[in-house]
Parts: C-alpha cells; structure tokens; sequence
C-alpha cells in the first residue's frame, strides 16, 4: 500500500469555526509533513513530524496546530483561519525524516495525498 | 539560501512532441527530485537523480545533472495529452532537513 489519504477532500469553514484535517498512511513511514499551496504555487511546507514528535514548524500561525497520534496518522486541527488561508493543504510521508545520514534518497522520497481544498470564509 | 528555479514556466506542445523543463539551484545538493501534480491534486514523484549520476530514464522520461553548473533537466519524450501537469524540481535544503520545491513549469500537451 504506498497511498496517502486525505480527509475531507474539501472543506468550507467560516472564520469562527473550528475543523481538523486528517491524514493517513500504512507505509511503516516515519516521517510526515504537512504542506499548504496556493494556487500556481510550489508546496510550501509547514510542518514536518519524524518519529511522531514535532520536529520543523516553519514559523506557521497559531490558527493551525498539527498533531501526530501515532505513526500512522497526521492531523491539522484549524481554528480561527482567516480567508487568506484558504488553499490546497497537502499531507506527505517518507521513509525517515531528511537529514538523517542513513539512506537519504530513499527518506527524500516523499508520498502525496490528494489534499483538501480548503476555502474560509 | 537554497531554491530550485524553474524554467519556462509554462510550455505548450502537441501531442507526440517533446518536452524539456529545466531546473537551477545555488547551493550543493545529495539528490535532486522531480514530481508531477495534476491540476488541483498531490504530488507524484518521478525520479531521483543522486549527485553522483548525470542521467537517469524511467519510461518516456529523461533527467540529466549537471553540478558543475547547478542545474538538472527533465525530458518527457512522445508526450501525451495525458502528461498535461505542473512540474516541480524538489531539492533539500541547506542541511538538508527539508524538501524546497522550485515554482514548478505548467505543460499542456494538446491532443
């Protein structure tokens, strides 16, 4: 099984509320990352979690707040989002987290999901 | 700091042509990826091509690298209307932590 699922795969949510993302992969991976695209965009990452700890928070606000349950499971749990936020949220998963010496390739493999569309109102 | 420049940044041909995208970086790198997104969809990795190799194939695609003048290039040959998708060159970063992706070129194969 080499899929990364998404849920929901779109999501309309206005200012107040609160949603959460989720994703899932069955790959025995051990490294997960969530990205946000804009449209006509590269991926732009957000976090990434290796080993189910938090390990890159590229400076996101606090309106996102990600969570790793286990080694399977990635979630985004959103409150407060502003319509500037509305995007494609992308889940990935590798081997490993990057930067580690053993195998780099096989860990800078990432697997996609097909995201959630995400629109704020 | 490190970032993959794309270029063009979009490209359009017929069906059966071929098509070359290009990708520069700054900084040193291990490897260097390319993935394919169709529109509004995830990402799907095409190849990895280590610092230590100047070509790689897989099927119709083609990836060359060049460290001496930072660059790499994919070639999809024989397109396909079904090969229509932003194409993005995926390096790590600095240390190595972290995937950059460059801004991606948009092909449109015409059937």
């Amino acid at each position: 099984d080499t899929e990364v699922t998404q849920t929901p795969k779109h999501l309309v949510m206005g200012m107040t509320n609160k949603k959460s993302l989720k994703c899932e992969q069955h790959m025995g991976h051990r490294a997960m990352y969530w990205y946000k695209q804009k449209a006509k965009k590269p991926p732009e990452l957000m976090f990434v979690y290796s080993y189910e700890k938090l390990s890159i928070n590229e400076s996101v606000p606090s309106r996102f707040s990600p969570e790793c349950p286990n080694s399977s499971l990635l979630n985004l749990h959103l409150h407060a989002l502003q319509p500037e936020d509305s995007a494609l949220y992308l889940c990935a998963s590798s081997q490993g987290p990057l930067g580690l010496a053993v195998d780099r390739d096989a860990h800078g493999t990432q697997y996609f999901g097909p995201g959630t569309r995400l629109l704020v109102l | 700091s490190q970032q993959g420049e794309e270029d063009p940044q979009a490209l359009s041909i017929q069906e059966g042509e071929n098509a070359t995208m290009n990708c520069s970086y700054k900084t040193s790198i291990n490897n260097l990826q390319w993935y394919r997104q169709n529109s509004g969809r995830g990402l799907v990795h095409l190849i990895l091509i280590r610092s230590n190799e100047r070509e790689k194939h897989s099927g119709r695609l083609r990836v060359t690298l060049d460290t001496s003048k930072k660059s790499s290039s994919l070639l999809i040959t024989a397109s396909r209307a079904a090969d229509t998708a932003s194409y993005f060159c995926a390096l790590p970063n600095t240390g190595g932590f972290k995937t950059i992706f460059g801004a991606g070129t948009r092909l449109f194969v015409k059937a």
